[in-house]
């Protein structure tokens, strides 16, 4: 079974922090994902990789970078955390041409 | 990639079958469709897709009309364990890989 692993459930940052989500797949997958979910606005794509070093800007992308140094791991970046990115942020990971696999997700809290 | 439309919530009860609905109606030919689910505090999981033919898999089965404009997925036997918010997304394989997510239909299946 695929596994993709967000290394922290719950996180609770102050407004201004630099903040790191790190998220590892173990099954050698080219796509990697970072999504926001939000109520009544379900699953937003923030950015996507295809390949290492390689990173795409999804629909939301401001206040967010990523970093792909290595195959199996997708960082997302909120350079300066503000409330407004309090949220729950879900990764994903998929070869090619096949269905998203995602982890458990990391709750945010921006205070 | 096309958007999709499906019902906000629907009930269902244990032991019957589950149809959930999706329009797409502005779908083209190399667009798959594709259900996920998502049980609470959880990341979404992936249940089945599907280009043009009806599909069938150990969890579900997708209904896709002739027209290719709108999809069913049915749960046969639902249980509560099938409660879940159910997103149907559409999209084509093997590009820039962006799964856009709607906000989904959210499944009670009742004692």
């Amino acid at each position: 079974d695929v596994k993709v692993t967000q290394s922290s459930r719950y996180l609770v940052k102050r407004t201004g922090e630099k903040v790191f989500l790190e998220c590892v797949q173990d099954m050698d997958h080219e796509n990697m994902f970072w999504y926001r979910q939000d109520p009544g606005l379900g699953l937003r794509l923030i950015y996507f990789s295809y390949d290492v070093k390689m990173k795409e800007k999804g629909d939301i992308p401001e206040g967010y970078s990523v970093s792909r140094e290595k195959k199996e791991r997708f960082s997302l970046i909120l350079e300066s955390a503000s409330t407004n990115q309090t949220s729950m942020y879900l990764c994903a990971s998929s070869l090619v041409k096949s269905p998203l696999h995602f982890g458990n997700g990391t709750r945010l809290t921006v205070t | 990639d096309a958007k999709t439309t499906q019902p906000t919530s629907m009930d269902c009860a244990e032991g019957r079958a589950a149809n959930l609905p999706c329009n797409h109606s502005t779908i083209s030919g190399n667009e798959y469709v594709y259900w996920y689910r998502q049980i609470h505090s959880q990341g979404p999981q992936y249940i089945i897709h599907g280009l043009k033919n009806n599909e069938t898999n150990e969890m579900a089965s997708l209904i896709i009309t002739e027209d290719r404009k709108s999809s069913t997925l049915i749960l046969p036997h639902a249980t509560l364990r099938d409660t879940a918010v159910y997103y149907c997304i559409v999209r084509v394989a093997g590009t820039g890989n962006q799964f856009y997510f709607g906000t989904g239909t959210s499944l009670t299946v009742i004692p």
